[in-house]
């Protein structure tokens, strides 16, 4: 079966790292993406992986290795407002994107 | 319109009763989704669409049906709704390359309670 894994819940402090872990096992696999949804809001659109390495975008980065079956999201200076629910998604053979249920963070001043 | 809308914003409804969910984009984008949002649960694709004239199943597709006209509206059509039904409903659309690949863009979603 398909499968993406990642935590539940994370708290960190403002102003601090944390990364984000997704493992994935997927029938095919055309890339990965990162997804941000704040509560009561849509999901809106972090970050995309389809080579193995690390992607750079301001305070945000992903990572993917695909030998691993594994990504993280790095998310550096942590500010208040990303407190927020990470979805991490993998799209399959058949182009079609696979979801994990979200990893909720909570940033504590 | 800007982007990609959805009506109504909720929905309260009784069991039996028929109910189609609107959603609309003007960007252009070939590809159009319809997901379910459950607590606990990862986003579940319902039905999709590649191309105006042509859709498809997702992983979750009983009890819905949907249609795809014109490249801007994709209405999701329950036709007698149960309290399973009950969720938080998302539309989305993206542009799919030669690759298929395409990052999707999330309507705001309806709330959807079936009594």
């Amino acid at each position: 079966g398909q499968n993406i894994d990642q935590p539940t819940e994370m708290t960190a402090t403002e102003g601090a790292i944390v990364q984000i872990n997704c493992t994935y096992q997927t029938s095919g696999f055309n890339g990965l993406f990162w997804y941000q949804q704040h509560a009561g809001e849509a999901p809106t659109f972090l970050s995309y992986n389809v080579l193995d390495g690390l992607e750079e975008k301001g305070r945000f980065s992903s990572f993917l290795s695909r030998s691993k079956g594994y990504s993280y999201l790095l998310l550096k200076e942590l500010q208040m407002k990303d407190s927020a629910s990470y979805l991490c998604a993998v799209m399959d053979s058949n182009y079609q994107l696979i979801w994990g249920a979200g990893t909720k963070l909570i940033i504590k001043p | 319109i800007a982007g990609i809308t959805q009506a109504p914003t909720s929905q309260i409804l009784a069991a039996g009763r028929r109910m189609t969910l609107r959603c609309t984009q003007d960007m252009r984008h070939n590809a159009m989704y319809w997901y379910r949002q459950d607590l606990g649960l990862g986003l579940r694709l319902i039905h999709y669409s590649n191309t105006a004239g042509t859709t498809g199943k997702g992983e979750v597709p009983d009890g819905y049906s949907v249609s795809r006209a014109n490249t801007d509206d994709f209405p999701l059509t329950l036709a007698s709704a149960v309290p399973s039904q009950t969720s938080v409903y998302f539309c989305a659309s993206s542009f799919k390359d030669s690759q298929g690949v395409g990052e999707q863009f999330f309507g705001p979603g309806t709330r959807l309670t079936v009594l």
